[in-house]
């Protein structure tokens, strides 16, 4: 169990940009999920992956936000046309399936929008 | 919709104090129940869960019980430590969706 692993750490980038994000889940996890977290704020949830397919999305993932999972594997998240209020700590988490298995963290892209 | 509110923070304690954190939540059927912790420039990690009333969750000194008649999962330990500063997070996961819904967090100082 190598942990959920998240790149880049940091992304600093300026407004109008696009950019993106990769999250390699636990090897033996089938779903996976993307979250967004504000300063002082709890994650809210974005979107949701069993496999290769996207489930659920949250109406905070606007057309310019996209996610996908090729293979059901790793993932990516891109942000098109940057905004100042995409500024957030991006977490993924990845879990088994069935009944109540725990969603596991990685430590999260933190975006600033210059 | 489903929602989480927790006490708000910072929350200050000396070492060896006995701490609560509250946690009461909102939610449409039988939600499962969880409590997370983010230590200083680390990722969230799963403190421990409750899945069903009456439910007690427990892990390194920590306890909850889900008690569904006042829609509360208080986090307690007996005797807190230094090491125990961080980020507490409350969680629920209710219905067939298997998002997490967010406390805003509550964030601990122990002072030695």
């Amino acid at each position: 169990d190598t942990g959920v692993s998240q790149n880049p750490r940091h992304k600093i980038t300026k407004r109008g940009q696009n950019v993106t994000f990769r999250c390699d889940p636990i090897s033996e996890h089938n779903r996976l999920y993307w979250y967004r977290q504000t300063l002082g704020q709890g994650p809210e949830f974005l979107t949701y992956f069993q496999n290769e397919a996207q489930l659920e999305k949250s109406r905070l993932l606007s057309d310019r936000f996209s996610a996908e999972r090729p293979k059901g594997s790793f993932s990516t998240l891109e942000i098109q046309r940057t905004e100042q209020g995409d500024s957030a700590m991006y977490l993924c988490a990845s879990s088994r399936t069935g009944g109540e298995q725990p969603q596991h963290f990685g430590d999260g892209t933190r975006l600033s929008i210059l | 919709g489903d929602s989480v509110t927790q006490m708000e923070g910072p929350v200050t304690l000396s070492e060896e104090a006995f701490l609560t954190i509250n946690c009461t939540y909102t939610a449409t059927g039988y939600p499962s129940l969880f409590w997370y912790v983010q230590y200083p420039g680390e990722g969230l990690q799963l403190l421990l869960k409750a899945t069903k009333a009456d439910d007690k969750g427990s892990n390194k000194g920590f306890e909850a019980t889900y008690r569904k008649e006042t829609t509360s999962f208080h986090l307690e330990k007996g005797s807190v430590q230094v090491s125990d500063s961080a980020v507490y997070f409350c969680a629920l996961r209710g219905g067939s969706n298997y998002q997490l819904i967010w406390g805003a967090g509550t964030k601990l100082i122990i002072k030695p």
